[in-house]
């Protein structure tokens, strides 16, 4: 069966430092891989998405990036973190064509000081 | 990009009550309809979903119905438990269309009173 990785559960960093958060799927190949962030209460907002290795789409204007080094393996960076960009963050999978059945990680809480 | 609203952002029922939530949205090339659970700190998970081909969908006290014409599909709730307490979106989606269509209702944060 698949199953879906995030770390770290929970981060706090100050702003202006910079920020790595990995995701990784097993039990499939080639999915499509997503990054989702929810503020508070809010709803999830699409960051970026892979449909394959090297190939990232973004969504929104941002100081965030993204990167997939290999086919199971998501990461979202930023080399100066602000304020606004605390959050849940959460990275999805899905198999087959965009637009398929997503599944989502545990996600990661990142509060910026 | 696909317009999605979700009606209403706030719904109270009592326990054992049924409770409907539902989606607008604009593409109408969307053909996917999923109804995600999202319970307090947790992650989003699916729930329930349908096809276009598909006019309803049931799964014990979860049901989906969906009105192509009218774009627009529901959750339908019955006999809420308290475990059903939660805030739920939905996600319509064209499957082999581009990330136009990966968005994502607000949110109906659902609460069942005892």
């Amino acid at each position: 069966s698949q199953t879906i990785h995030q770390w770290p559960a929970t981060l706090v960093q100050p702003v202006g430092s910079p920020l790595s958060l990995e995701c990784t799927v097993e039990g499939t190949s080639n999915p499509n891989l997503y990054w989702y962030r929810q503020a508070a209460g809010r709803g999830l907002q699409l960051l970026f998405y892979s449909v394959g290795i090297g190939q990232i789409s973004s969504e929104v204007p941002q100081n965030l990036s993204a990167s997939r080094p290999q086919d199971r393996q998501f990461i979202l960076s930023s080399k100066k973190l602000l304020l606004s960009d605390s959050g849940f963050y959460l990275c999805a999978w899905s198999a087959g064509l965009v637009g398929a059945t997503q599944y989502f990680g545990p996600g990661t809480r990142l509060l910026v000081l | 990009g696909e317009n999605v609203e979700q009606h209403p952002s706030t719904l109270s029922v009592q326990e054992g009550d049924s409770a409907v939530i539902k989606c607008t949205y604009s593409d109408s090339a969307s053909n996917y309809f999923p109804w995600y659970k999202q319970e307090l700190g947790k992650r989003p998970q699916l729930i329930i979903d349908i096809r276009s081909n598909v006019g309803e969908k049931k799964d014990q006290r979860i049901a989906v119905t969906l009105n192509k014409t009218a774009k627009h599909f529901s959750l339908h709730i019955t006999e809420t438990q308290p475990e059903d307490s939660a805030v739920y979106f939905c996600a319509p989606s064209t499957t082999g269309g581009g990330a136009d269509g990966l968005t994502f209702g607000k949110g109906t944060h659902l609460i069942i009173q005892p």
